[in-house]
């Protein structure tokens, strides 16, 4: 079955330097889409990035990068020069070819930022 | 512009009550709805996706239904909760488009007692 794994149930990092946030997929389909969200402790889910599979190149939106390895499926969140408002739960999400409509997320990591 | 409204914010219901939580879109037409459930800490858990009116996929089988009887309107429903329902729901609307996001509700914190 196609699956999002999260390895890391937390991490922490120094404020102002950057952290990867770890995302393999699980997929034979050759057509499928990533996103990332941000939820931090109000709830709310805040979408970050997009990577399709056809993109050539890696999906960058300000100080978030994604490190996009297809033969490896992976899809890591980079995010560069951290700040105390980064503190939060992380989600790496997919749809796959199969079902486009159909978004699943990962378990999550949740990110302590520190000063 | 496209807002989602859900409600309510904060639920506590007795075990075996029936349970009703609404998700409205608006400003836009024909989207991808979506019911998710979180556990404290968790991920997030696809319960329900709605492509249009009336068609209905279900992804966990269990005690909740849910019905989409307009285009832009998304109901969970149970007809008895389990203590086991407790969780943050979380509704969520998606473009037709593969590369467009999902923008979710502020979700409903249930406490089932």
């Amino acid at each position: 079955a196609q699956k999002i794994t999260q390895t890391q149930p937390g991490m922490f990092v120094q404020e102002k330097e950057a952290v990867t946030l770890d995302c393999t997929y699980d997929t034979s389909d050759p057509s499928y889409g990533l996103f990332w969200y941000k939820q931090p402790s109000s709830g709310e889910m805040i979408f970050l990035i997009y990577q399709g599979s056809y993109d050539q190149q890696n999906a960058t939106e300000g100080r978030y990068s994604l490190n996009f390895q297809k033969a490896r499926k992976s899809a890591n969140l980079v995010i560069s020069a951290s700040q105390l408002g980064d503190s939060a739960m992380y989600f790496c999400a997919a749809f796959f070819s199969g079902g486009y409509n159909k978004l699943i997320f990962g378990a999550g990591t949740r990110l302590a930022v520190h000063p | 512009s496209q807002t989602i409204h859900q409600w309510p914010a904060t639920l506590v219901q007795p075990v075996g009550s029936p349970l009703s939580l609404e998700c409205t879109v608006e400003g836009t037409s024909n989207p991808n709805l979506y019911w998710y459930r979180q556990a404290a800490g968790r991920g997030l858990q696809l319960l329900f996706y709605s492509v249009g009116i009336g068609q209905i996929s279900s992804e966990v089988p269990q005690n909740l239904s849910a019905s989409r009887p307009q285009d832009r309107q998304f109901i969970l429903s149970s007809k008895k909760l389990l203590l086991s329902d407790s969780g943050f729901y979380l509704c969520a609307w998606r473009g037709g488009q593969p590369n467009t996001e999902a923008f979710f509700g502020q979700g409903t914190r249930l406490t089932v007692v």
